[in-house]
């Protein structure tokens, strides 16, 4: 069975950083690509970043280029999600998501989510 | 970015109804369209692959057609379990979402 649990989330002030993880186990992490995506309070869903699972090839949103990083580490089957300088706007629940395969962004399996307030 | 735009914005419908939900994409998006059911503080749950492909263990009552720019999720005769938030997404280009389909109990 496909399991993510993130964590990380926290109350955070405007400009600082944060940094989620997903724990990701019942799959073998290197063949699949991963997702963050997140949702605002009371709003959809929207895609922060993504990246392959054979080539470290990434993309993100133009809302959080140059702000967020995210990376995977193959040797503890774990996501993360680097955020720097944070504004008020990035407060949201964030899931780690799972892709059907290494090359469609096409979300099979969802985390609890880990909520990531920015606020002072 | 490629615009989805979901209708109705919200539904009111009972157990047993058929249920329609259009998804509208801003440009040819070929069959790179997927749906997602999301309840009340929980993650969405996966529902309909590639326009029409069932995910696995999700019921035969649910299904997906259209191509291009104009979708459908349908759902022929409603289950209790089958209220909350329905988003569909694109997986074409960079990925987004409609503004969801909130379909509550009559």
């Amino acid at each position: 069975e496909v399991q993510l649990v993130e964590s990380g989330g926290d109350l955070v002030q405007p400009g600082g950083s944060l940094r989620l993880a997903c724990a990701a186990s019942g799959f073998t992490f290197t063949n699949y690509g991963m997702s963050w995506v997140r949702q605002a309070p009371g709003s959809g869903l929207q895609f922060v970043a993504a990246i392959k699972g054979y080539v470290d090839r990434t993309e993100y949103a133009g809302s959080v280029q140059g702000r967020f990083t995210i990376s995977r580490d193959k040797s503890k089957d774990t996501l993360y999600l680097q955020m720097n300088s944070l504004r008020a706007e990035d407060t949201a629940v964030y899931y780690c998501t799972k892709q059907m395969d290494d090359s469609t962004s096409t979300y099979d399996s969802w985390g609890q989510g880990t909520l990531v307030t920015v606020s002072s | 970015d490629v615009q989805l735009t979901q209708s109705p914005s919200s539904l009111i419908a009972s157990v047993g109804d058929r249920v329609t939900i259009t998804c509208r994409a801003s440009q040819n998006i070929g069959i790179y369209l997927n749906w997602y059911q999301q309840n009340p503080g929980k993650a969405p749950k996966f529902v309909i692959y590639r326009a029409s492909n069932l995910e696995s263990g999700v019921p035969s009552r649910f299904s997906g057609s259209g191509s291009g720019t104009d979708f459908t999720l349908t759902i022929s005769s409603l289950e209790p379990e089958d209220f909350g938030t329905y988003y569909c997404q694109q997986s074409y280009t960079t990925p987004t979402f409609g503004q969801g389909t909130r379909l509550e109990i009559k």
